[in-house]
């Protein structure tokens, strides 16, 4: 039971390159949510998507595209990266509808520089 | 935007407890108040929850005001290893609301 799995856990890019950012977890959890961390910064929400098919933005959406390819992964794509999206980005699922604790559980982080 | 104030940093001498206020003037009915830390730059580890009862687990006991309007977090023996930067988050849990963070409290557990 891996829990939530981020890759890669760290990057390079030039400024105007794409990339994607995948991730994926294994506990049936329908919401999941991108942050990016700042240094000396707390988390700031990106994106999060509270079930399979639907999409929303958080606090800090704009540079960013989203996928939730089904109920286990949620993908956060750069287009034309730039330095301000030098970051740590995680990935959280959370469980939903029920009876449940809606505890976030976190990914390791994937550390992006773009020069 | 953030729903909790809290202060940015707070000191505590080894052994003794860490009491971390958190504001959440506009919780709503349906909101619980959530605590995680996060150590160094590992992802944020889920601490505690609670509605309005006051709750205690392994790690930690959560007082939550009658009003709900203010929580503390309680680390009864606070040591080396609890250093790190606490969040408290109000959000419900039965959707998949926005679950924002803020900018957290740092703790530095002194020797």
């Amino acid at each position: 039971n891996a829990g939530v799995t981020q890759t890669p856990k760290f990057q390079v890019l030039k400024t105007g390159q794409s990339m994607t950012l995948q991730c994926a977890q294994d506990m049936n959890h329908n919401s999941m949510y991108w942050y990016r961390q700042d240094p000396g910064m707390g988390l700031r929400l990106i994106y999060y998507s509270a079930s399979e098919g639907t999409t929303d933005k958080g606090e800090v959406p704009n540079g960013y595209n989203v996928s939730r390819l089904n109920k286990r992964e949620f993908s956060l794509r750069l287009e034309s990266a730039a330095p301000s999206q030098t970051s740590v980005y995680f990935c959280a699922s959370r469980k939903t509808g029920g009876a449940n604790t809606g505890e976030l559980f976190f990914g390791e982080g994937s550390r992006l520089t773009v020069l | 935007d953030a729903k909790t104030t809290q202060p940015p940093s707070m000191d505590c001498a080894e052994g003794r407890a860490a009491n971390l206020p958190c504001n959440h003037s506009t919780i709503s009915g349906n909101e619980y108040v959530y605590w995680y830390r996060q150590i160094h730059s590992q992802g944020p580890q889920y601490i505690i929850h609670g509605l309005k009862n006051n709750e205690t687990n392994e790690m930690a006991s959560l007082i939550i005001t009658e009003d709900r309007k203010s929580s503390t977090l309680i680390l009864p023996h606070a040591t080396l290893r609890d250093t790190a930067v606490y969040y408290c988050i109000v959000s419900a849990p039965n959707t998949g609301n926005q679950f924002y963070f803020g900018t957290g409290t740092s703790l530095t557990v002194i020797p």
